[in-house]
């Protein structure tokens, strides 16, 4: 079964600094898709950015970019210039692309989350 | 605005009551999800549906009931047989396949 796991159950940083949260995942798949959301305290899932297992090219979105290291299993995220906003609980998650019956394609399994401040 | 809709925001019920929470999308998506969400830990998925009049339980169905007769609507009913439902209830949808899953607002229940 594939599991997804962040070991940094806290981080804090900076405002204007850069932090990296760590995501690692196991699965047996070759093709597959990864996410990081953001929970702020109004607990609104919030896509951060996605990653097709399939491309090289680490997906960028803005100040949000990854580390996807595919042998590693390794899926890390950078906030470049953290801004106050970027308070929030950051969760890793894989997209499942199928189940031995077919099915559960496109189901989500998630970590446990970290927890970012951005102190000014 | 498209969006997805969860209601109502904080619910609270007695022990012993079925309770059922609503999620409403006006997206044109075909799957919806309902997932958990404990202190301390990641989202738990409960139910999907991937078409109407069709669902299957995910990895924490016990205790819990879900009905997809139209598009648009994928209500979770948390039953008495749930031991412990107190919890953060979150509501999802996507085209369906391995497109990007968005989610509702979130409803909180609190069983006294």
């Amino acid at each position: 079964a594939q599991t997804v796991t962040q070991s940094q159950p806290e981080m804090s940083v900076q405002e204007a600094e850069t932090v990296t949260l760590s995501c690692t995942y196991d699965t047996s798949e070759n093709n597959y898709y990864l996410f990081w959301y953001k929970q702020p305290p109004s607990r609104q899932m919030i896509l951060v950015i996605r990653q097709e297992a399939y491309k090289q090219q680490n997906a960028t979105e803005n100040r949000f970019s990854v580390n996807f290291q595919k042998a590693a299993k390794s899926f890390s995220l950078k906030i470049s210039d953290s801004q106050l906003g970027d308070t929030a609980m950051y969760f890793c998650a894989f997209m499942k692309p199928r189940d031995n019956y077919g099915g559960s394609q496109g189901n989500l399994i998630f970590g446990k989350g970290t927890k970012l401040s951005v102190k000014p | 605005d498209g969006g997805i809709t969860q209601s109502p925001k904080y619910l609270f019920r007695k022990e012993g009551q079925n309770v059922t929470l609503s999620c409403e999308q006006n997206l044109n998506h075909d799957a919806m999800y309902w997932y958990r969400q404990d202190p301390g830990q990641g989202l738990r998925l409960i139910y999907y549906s991937q078409i109407v009049n069709d669902f299957q339980k995910g990895d924490i169905a016990e205790g819990y009931s879900v009905s997809r007769e139209k598009k648009e609507s994928f209500p979770l009913t948390v039953t008495s047989a749930q031991k412990n439902p107190t919890a953060f209830y979150l509501c999802a949808s996507n085209k369906g396949g391995l497109d990007t899953q968005y989610f509702g607002p979130g409803t909180r229940l609190t069983v006294l």
